[in-house]
């Protein structure tokens, strides 16, 4: 069965530190994707990005940047130079194309707060 | 905002009622999923429809139904309810074709508040 165990149930930084989340997942499938969500304190998710199983090439967009390892199925997300409004409960969520359809299987999110 | 439209935005009703949520994919979707997050179960897929058919379930219940409709909005019904079932209920929607697993965009949320 699929699982998704994000170990940092909260953080808490300063303004302008890096901060990464962590992501471990299980699975059986050889084809899978693994997305990460972001929900803020107004309630809604928000799709951050998606990762095929056969793309280990790490992605960077503007502070956000996403670390992809198969070999220790991880799937680690970084902000670099947090601010406030980074402050929402992040979510790693997983997804087995052949076996179980498109739902996704998420974690148990990590907290972050930012601080000024 | 992503295109996803959910109604009512809150909810709040008595134990042992009946209750409709409704949900309006973004456009050309049609793919449509409802997730229910509550404080002891996290974010839990309850079922998928695909262009008007079932396509998987999840931890749904008896009393939990859905359909999607021709014009592919979607209604998730919940029966008897329970105190338990107070939570946040997500539609979210996928541009999918079937043959790969694409992201879901999720609506805004109806909160669900069962007294």
């Amino acid at each position: 069965a699929q699982k998704v165990t994000q170990a940092q149930t909260e953080i808490s930084v300063v303004e302008k530190e890096d901060v990464t989340l962590d992501c471990v997942y299980e699975t059986r499938d050889t084809t899978y994707y693994l997305f990460w969500y972001k929900q803020p304190p107004s309630g809604e998710l928000v799709f951050l990005i998606r990762r095929n199983s056969f793309d280990e090439q790490n992605e960077i967009s503007g502070r956000y940047s996403w670390n992809f390892q198969k070999s220790t199925s991880s799937f680690n997300f970084t902000i670099t130079a947090s601010q406030v409004v980074d402050s929402a409960v992040y979510f790693c969520a997983l997804s087995e194309g052949e076996t179980s359809g498109s739902r996704l299987t998420f974690g148990e999110g990590t907290q972050l707060t930012v601080n000024p | 905002d992503s295109g996803v439209t959910q109604t009512p935005k809150h909810l709040i009703t008595a134990t042992g009622q009946r209750v409709t949520l409704r949900c309006s994919p973004r456009s050309g979707d049609l793919s449509v999923y409802w997730y229910q997050q509550s404080l002891d179960q996290g974010l839990q897929f309850l079922i998928h429809y695909y262009n008007g058919e079932e396509r998987a379930k999840g931890n749904i219940l008896e009393r939990f139904s859905a359909q999607q409709f021709p014009d592919l909005h979607s209604e998730l019904n919940l029966s008897s309810l329970e105190l338990g079932d107070s939570a946040l209920y997500f539609c979210a929607s996928s541009p999918e074709t079937g043959s790969s697993s694409y992201e879901q965009y999720f609506g805004p949320g109806t909160r669900l508040t069962v007294t």
